[in-house]
């Protein structure tokens, strides 16, 4: 069954410094991945997403995240963080064969501190 | 205006009580979904539809039923409300065709609090 486990539940991180959310995934074949991030009190909002080809991929706000299919790792980052990044990002995993169903991991909390 | 809209966004209630979520978006997309949203637990999918005829269960549907009024609008019931139901639920929807397959947009958010 597939699987999504995002390993950091909270990070804090200084603005400006780098960031990087770690996500692993269980799936027999090659998944589709996606990067959510919600923002308090919002819905979810599409930071990127991975289909096919290219395994680093760019995404809105700046943020990028690599399909390491040897590590089943899909990880996000971002080389400078602002303030307003804070938020909680949740990494999902689909497949061709799902019939659009995705599942979430938990979720990381991410803090910004000045 | 939003794409996808929930109704209500707050919701406070009493155990036993009936409620109903409503979901319509304007995205013209054929799948729609339900979520609800624990801390530390993610999104848990509670149904999905890929049609108006076609209403699957997800993970998690045990106290919950759906309605498909028409392709814009998928409402979500409580028959009767008990407090581990307190969540954060999300509507949301999807197109399978082209470079969006599996791409889903989501509502803000209802929040329903069961007391």
């Amino acid at each position: 069954a597939q699987s999504v486990t995002q390993p950091d539940i909270h990070i804090t991180v200084s603005e400006g410094a780098s960031l990087e959310l770690r996500c692993n995934y269980s799936y027999g074949a090659t998944p589709y991945l996606f990067w959510y991030v919600q923002s308090p009190g919002q819905g979810l909002q599409l930071l990127l997403k991975y289909f096919s080809g290219d395994t680093l991929v760019q995404g809105i706000k700046g943020f990028e995240a690599e399909f390491k299919r040897s590590q089943s790792s899909f990880n996000l980052r971002k080389p400078s963080v602002h303030w307003s990044d804070a938020a909680e990002y949740f990494c999902a995993v689909g497949s061709p064969t799902g019939g659009g169903k995705l599942i979430f991991g938990q979720g990381t909390e991410l803090s910004v501190k000045p | 205006d939003a794409d996808v809209t929930q109704t209500p966004r707050n919701r406070i209630t009493k155990t036993g009580k009936r409620i109903m979520l409503e979901c319509s978006q304007t995205k013209g997309h054929d799948r729609m979904y339900w979520y609800r949203q624990d801390p530390g637990l993610g999104l848990r999918l509670i149904y999905y539809s890929f049609d108006v005829k076609d209403i699957n269960k997800g993970e998690i549907s045990d106290g919950y039923s759906v309605s498909r009024q028409a392709q814009a609008k998928f409402s979500l019931s409580l028959e009767s409300a008990i407090p581990n139901q307190t969540a954060l639920y999300f509507c949301a929807t999807s197109d399978p065709q082209g470079d969006s397959y599996n791409e889903q947009f989501f509502g803000p958010g209802t929040r329903l609090t069961v007391l």
